[in-house]
């Protein structure tokens, strides 16, 4: 089945800074790869996502970008704000016909003014 | 307002004692799903369902049981928990499968004495 590597675990920056987070993956015919933030205490939300036939998603400061051929996918976020730290998780849709989601082990993000 | 609710959101029992945590969706998703939430392992699907009958085994199946008798209603049944089932659950549901925006539960932080 798929399997998620997420990293780092842990990411410091200062605000203003560019933060980014890689995921790999282990399943080729995996098409959905979704990313979700939960800041403490909170539920996770979906902040963005990308399907396999597209190289490159953008949403204002966030952007996600995916390398089907070597398997992995990073979330890059811009300009750095306080209300960015939380623990981000990236995802991957097993595919198959299974339906799963696996996702990764997470990286907490902290911005520092 | 669209949303998922879970009960009962905080749970102290003991070893052995039946339990189940309800989950439910007003936004008409066919998809539901179970995670738990431990410190560096992220968020590990235990089960899913496709729609009414329809239930699968996610990664962490073990110990815990499902039922979808309706649409709306997605319980989780801990027969006999034992303390390596302390952890935080959330509940999500999706417009048709694990493809789409997976909506979380408030989460229910169980401890299993």
């Amino acid at each position: 089945g798929e399997n998620v590597e997420q990293h780092p675990s842990t990411l410091s920056v200062q605000e203003g800074d560019s933060a980014v987070i890689k995921c790999t993956y282990s399943d080729s015919a995996s098409n959905y790869f979704p990313w979700y933030k939960q800041e403490l205490g909170k539920r996770p939300q979906l902040i963005i996502d990308i399907r396999s036939n597209v190289g490159e998603k953008k949403d204002q400061r966030i952007a996600v970008t995916l390398n089907k051929t070597a398997k992995h996918f990073s979330l890059h976020i811009t300009e750095t704000q306080p209300e960015d730290s939380a623990v981000y998780f990236c995802a991957a849709a097993d595919s198959g016909g299974y339906n799963k989601l696996i996702f990764g082990a997470g990286t907490r993000l902290a911005v520092h003014p | 307002e669209a949303q998922v609710t879970q009960n009962p959101r905080y749970l102290i029992t003991v070893t052995g004692k039946k339990l189940t945590v309800t989950c439910s969706q007003n936004m008409n998703h066919e998809y539901m799903s179970w995670y738990r939430q431990d410190p560096g392992l992220g968020l590990r699907q235990i089960y899913y369902s496709m729609n009414v009958e329809v239930t699968d085994k996610g990664d962490v199946p073990e110990g815990y049981k499902v039922s979808r008798k309706e649409k709306r209603n997605f319980p989780l049944i801990l027969e006999s928990p034992s303390p390596n089932q302390t952890s935080l659950y959330f509940c999500a549901s999706s417009f048709r499968d694990s493809y789409n925006e997976q909506f979380f539960g408030p989460g229910t932080r169980l401890t299993v004495l």
